[in-house]
Order: C-alpha cells, then structure tokens, then sequence
C-alpha cells in the first residue's frame, strides 16, 4: 500500500509569491488532514477534509491559505500572498474513519513527508 | 496556546539505557493520547497509543505511563537502541483533532 505523498518535498519563494502545494491520501482514505509545524514548535491543525468537504478549517491561520480537495482524491494548500511567518513544514494526514468516531475506535492518521516550505 | 506541553526538548542515552518523554495536558475532553515518532526526512508515525481508561500501555520496548488525575502522560523507552534516534512527538486528541507537543529529540549513544 503505497503511503501518504506529498509534493514538492522542498519549496523556497520570496515573500509575496504564491506556493501550491500537494498531498495525495493513501487510497480509499476519505479523512484527509493538513497540519503544520513552524520553528520546531508543535505540529499545529490546520483543517480537516472528509472526502471533498471541508469538516473543520479552525486551524487555517488567515485568509491567505486555500486548501482544495478535487473530487475527494488529493488535496492542495495555497498560500497567496505568502509571508516570512508562513514558513515550516507542511504535513499532510490522511485515515479512514475518524478517531475515536461512533464506533468509538481510533484509527490511525498516516502523515506524508511533509513539504519545507521558506519563505524568504 | 499550546495544549500539550513535552519536556525535553533533547536528550541523549547511552544504548540499553532508558529514555523517558513527559507531556501535561489541560483539556479534560481530550479522550485519545497518541506517540508519534518521526525520522528525518520522514513524517511522524504511530507509534503507540493510550485511552485515558488504561492507566499503562506496553509494546514492545515502549510504554505509555497516564496518569489522568495529574493530566500527565510519558513514553518510556526501555533498552534504547541506535535505531530509537528520532524525534518523538505525544499528541492528544478529541475526536480527529490531534494536538502536538513540540517534540522530543532522542539520541542513543552505541
């Protein structure tokens, strides 16, 4: 089973350009989750996708970010106009049930590599 | 605010020691506490996880100590190996929102 893949695993722009960036889920996972980790802080929740829906965008810092799922398959965040602060990783989650949902089991969030994103 | 706090930020074992990851806690809602561990150039992974019901949790070489009145959990890692050297995060969550400590950088000494 192939993992969670996310592109491009580095990505260095000027401040005030725009940056896309990918997460594939592993197959059949209609949970899809954006975190982000900045300055070796803590990994911070972005938002949450159940196939195509957005489920909760609360961690999402300001307007400038754009996250898309296309026909509940991949995903993409975009950061326009990108800003000094908008710089870490990016990781990318994705699972098949939810934690701890009705049936009240956990399951697993897998992460992708993460995409280093500095903003210069 | 940081909901999951984790100390050490480092530290450095000699192999077969034991490693030891604390991490506190304030909502009580949080109902799932996950380890990840995560290699560099890697995306952290599951490790192992506890229920706040169980009060320990062993697999293998790790163990989760939770202590719920405290709202404290910790990983130890017993017989540290070289292959241990990670970066170890403890996260909680409610429902599918997971919360992360800042991490912990292991480093086992051959």
């Amino acid at each position: 089973e192939a993992g969670v893949t996310q592109f491009p695993s580095h990505s260095v722009i000027e401040k005030g350009q725009t940056v896309t960036l990918r997460c594939d889920p592993i197959s059949g996972h209609d949970n899809l989750y954006w975190y982000r980790r900045v300055m070796g802080k803590e990994i911070k929740f972005l938002l949450h996708f159940v196939k195509e829906s957005k489920q909760d965008e609360s961690g999402m810092p300001n307007n400038r970010f754009l996250a898309e799922r296309t026909g509940g398959t991949y995903s993409t965040l975009k950061v326009q106009p990108a800003e000094l602060e908008d710089s870490g990783v990016y990781f990318c989650a994705s699972s098949r049930k939810l934690i701890w949902g009705l049936a009240g089991v956990a399951d697993t969030q897998y992460f992708g590599p993460g995409t280093r994103l500095t903003v210069l | 605010q940081q909901q999951v706090k984790q100390s050490p930020q480092s530290l450095i074992v000699q192999k077969g020691g034991i490693s030891i990851i604390n991490c506190a806690y304030e909502n009580t809602a949080f109902d799932y506490f996950p380890w990840y561990q995560q290699f560099p150039g890697k995306g952290p992974a599951l490790l192992i996880a506890i229920r706040p019901d169980v009060s320990e949790k062993k697999e293998g070489r790790f163990t989760i100590s939770f202590n719920k009145s405290a709202k404290q959990f910790s990983l130890h890692i017993m017989d540290s190996q070289p292959g241990d050297s990670a970066t170890y995060f403890c996260a909680a969550a409610n429902d599918y929102k997971l919360s992360f400590g800042a991490g912990t950088t292991v480093t086992v000494r051959a």
